[in-house]
């Protein structure tokens, strides 16, 4: 299985800071990678698709960038309703994996 | 837009097998992969395995001795029926649509998800 691993595993922000999260695959997987986001009790939101790809309907602040074993979620400016735990998962095999999440709080 | 909802008991006895369904609605079933993915009080996602509309399914090693994901057409539905349940499959289950661009895989639709707790 490809391990996902997420860092950190949270952070602490307030609104407007730009917040970056990061992901890094135990092995190359191209581009195969997205991000989404989840809300307590809600289910999970996709936010970026092939690693950089934005989802429509998605604030153009969410940005994502990298390929092979290192990549990036970017919120140029957060929001109060950004405030969430977010999630990267890759779809280069199966199974499926998820990064363990990154809780982003507000400060 | 595609909706998902999941069904089924909400506590479910220790080996006993644990049964959901999940009904699409405002689309049909018959394209893209459907999948099944579940989250631990207070962890993180577990994928569980997906269906094909074709029947075609895949699984993950860590559960694939137990676990049987099929689909109804006829009814635009999918299932999920995992045996001998312990405390650890005590969840939140998801259902999901799957969808490609290109060689990209995402999972783009949820269900509002269903608890299952695992207790005698």
């Amino acid at each position: 299985d490809i391990q996902m691993t997420q860092s950190p595993s949270s952070l602490s922000a307030s609104v407007g800071d730009r917040v970056t999260i990061t992901c890094r695959a135990s092995q190359s997987i191209n581009t195969y990678l997205n991000w989404y986001h989840q809300k307590p009790g809600k289910a999970p939101k996709l936010l970026i698709y092939a690693a950089s790809s934005l989802q429509s309907g998605v604030p153009s602040r969410f940005s994502g960038s990298g390929s092979g074993t290192d990549f990036t979620l970017t919120i140029s400016s957060l929001q109060p309703e950004d405030f969430a735990t977010y999630y990267c998962q890759q779809s280069y095999s199966t199974p499926r994996t998820f990064g363990q999440g990154t809780k982003v709080e507000i400060k | 837009q595609v909706q998902l909802q999941e069904s089924g008991p909400g506590l479910v006895k220790p080996s006993e097998t644990l049964s959901l369904t999940c009904t699409v609605s405002r689309g049909s079933i018959n394209s893209d992969s459907w999948s099944w993915i579940r989250q631990p009080p207070g962890k993180g996602l577990e994928w569980i395995g997906y269906i094909y509309y074709s029947g075609t399914t895949n699984y993950n090693p860590s559960l694939k001795s137990r676990v049987t994901i099929s689909v109804d057409t006829s009814k635009n539905q999918f299932s999920l029926k995992l045996s001998s349940v312990t405390a650890a499959d005590t969840a939140v289950y998801y259902c999901a649509r799957e969808r490609p661009t290109g060689y990209y895989y995402y999972v783009d639709v949820w269900g509002k998800g269903t608890t299952v707790t695992v207790s005698s």
